[in-house]
């Protein structure tokens, strides 16, 4: 069955710290994978989308992801974190050995970046 | 603009009542989607729907129902048979392409349910 893992409820970081927001998933054909964010009471912002190709990409607001298909995972990482950054981020894929428009969403990583 | 928008963003009902949440977007995308938002769950799929006047079941269908009369509108009623309807709903759409694939969800702002 398809799945997203986001491992870790909360993460926190220090302002101008590197972040990592984790994310893996398993799927029965080759992934379409997603980040997106959500600031409170408000619908999802799309960040970056791995779907073919490199496997670093590159997003919004600085934001990138990278692709390991062996770890099966697609972590979030940003270099300088800022304290506008804080937010729920969340871990999209679609399964496209599945036949399906379904995307699995994981259950979302509130980060605070602390000043 | 360009975007999907959401109608009401707050909505009160009484238990009992049935309520109907718009969504409507003007992206030209063909395939729409209803999540249903809960604390620590992450967004669960209601419906989905890739034309008009065809639609499916998503994982937590009960309760729900949906129409997709026009392209640019999939609205979402909340019935009384739906136990626990207080919740944050979200419309999504994407692109198919020419494969059938689709991309990226472009979301709504969101609905805010309380019924009690």
């Amino acid at each position: 069955a398809q799945s997203v893992a986001q491992p870790e409820d909360q993460v926190n970081v220090a302002e101008g710290n590197p972040l990592t927001v984790k994310c893996t998933y398993s799927v029965s054909g080759n992934p379409y994978l997603f980040w997106y964010v959500q600031y409170p009471n408000r619908g999802l912002q799309f960040l970056l989308k791995y779907i073919t190709g490199d496997n670093l990409v590159k997003g919004s607001y600085g934001f990138e992801a990278e692709f390991n298909k062996s770890q099966t995972s697609f972590h979030l990482k940003k270099p300088s974190a800022l304290v506008s950054d804080s937010a729920l981020y969340f871990c999209a894929v679609r399964d496209m050995g599945s036949g399906t428009y379904k995307y699995i969403f994981g259950t979302g990583t509130r980060l605070k970046v602390l000043a | 603009d360009g975007g999907i928008t959401q109608s009401p963003k707050y909505l009160f009902r009484k238990e009992g009542q049935n309520v109907t949440l718009s969504c409507e977007q003007n992206l030209n995308h063909d395939a729409m989607y209803w999540y249903r938002q809960d604390p620590g769950q992450g967004l669960r799929l209601i419906y989905y729907s890739q034309i008009v006047n065809d639609f499916q079941k998503g994982d937590i269908a009960e309760g729900y129902s949906v129409s997709r009369e026009k392209k640019e509108s999939f609205p979402l009623t909340v019935t009384s048979a739906q136990k626990n309807p207080t919740a944050f709903y979200l419309c999504a759409s994407s692109t198919l392409g020419t494969s059938g694939v689709s991309y990226e969800q472009y979301f709504g702002p969101g609905t805010r349910l309380t019924v009690t």
